[in-house]
């Protein structure tokens, strides 16, 4: 069964950093493309970011390019997105999702992870 | 960008009914197309990738069609389980893409 347990979520002040964590089980990690959307609340679906099996390449939506960074750690089945410069307007869940191999639509999803930007 | 607009924002049906519901897309994105069912407090759930195949799981009664611009998703006989919140998304090109999804309840 595919399990994805998403941590590092919380609340912080604007301008501040936070890491988000993704653990995964049940497939195999180092094969599967992995992304994060987002859902501010009582909003739609907002894609993030997606990071190939390998690491090697990676994507963003023009709302969070170069302020997240999106990483993964296949030796610890691990997804990261490292966020900084945070805005009010980021405060959502965030999901983590993985993608078939053959780059198809996240096709199972994690709990997600509330993160609140507030002073 | 490609936006996809869904249609009706809102859809009044009762259990039993025939749901249709609709995702178009600024511009081709030939099948690339899922469509995702979403709780209050749960993570979406693919139910239709490809624009008409069934993810693992998905009962008959959903099927999913359309290619190019203009998809469906039909719900044969709405069971009570069904009224929740659907989301169309597109793979086809960065940025990859949701529609503002269109919500299914109860008359």
């Amino acid at each position: 069964e595919v399990q994805l347990l998403e941590s590092g979520g919380g609340l912080v002040q604007p301008g501040g950093s936070l890491r988000l964590s993704c653990t995964a089980s049940g497939f195999t990690f180092s094969k599967s493309p992995m992304t994060w959307v987002r859902q501010a609340p009582g909003k739609g679906l907002e894609w993030v970011s997606t990071i190939s099996a390998a690491g090697g390449s990676t994507h963003y939506a023009d709302s969070v390019n170069g302020r997240f960074t999106i990483s993964r750690d296949n030796s610890k089945t691990t997804l990261y997105l490292e966020m900084t410069s945070l805005r009010v307007e980021d405060t959502a869940v965030y999901y983590c999702a993985k993608r078939s191999p053959a780059w198809g639509p996240p096709d199972n999803w994690g709990q997600g992870s509330l993160v609140t930007v507030s002073s | 960008e490609i936006v996809l607009t869904q249609s009706p924002a809102t859809l009044s049906l009762s259990p039993g009914e025939r749901a249709t519901l609709s995702c178009r897309a600024s511009q081709s994105i030939t099948t690339d197309l899922a469509w995702y069912q979403q709780k209050p407090g749960q993570a979406p759930r693919l139910l239709i990738y490809d624009a008409s195949n069934r993810a693992t799981g998905i009962p008959a009664r959903f099927g999913g069609s359309g290619s190019g611009t203009d998809f469906t998703l039909t719900i044969s006989s709405l069971e009570p389980e069904d009224f929740a919140i659907y989301y169309c998304h597109q793979r086809s090109s960065w940025p990859i893409t949701f529609g503002q999804g269109t919500r299914l309840e109860i008359k």
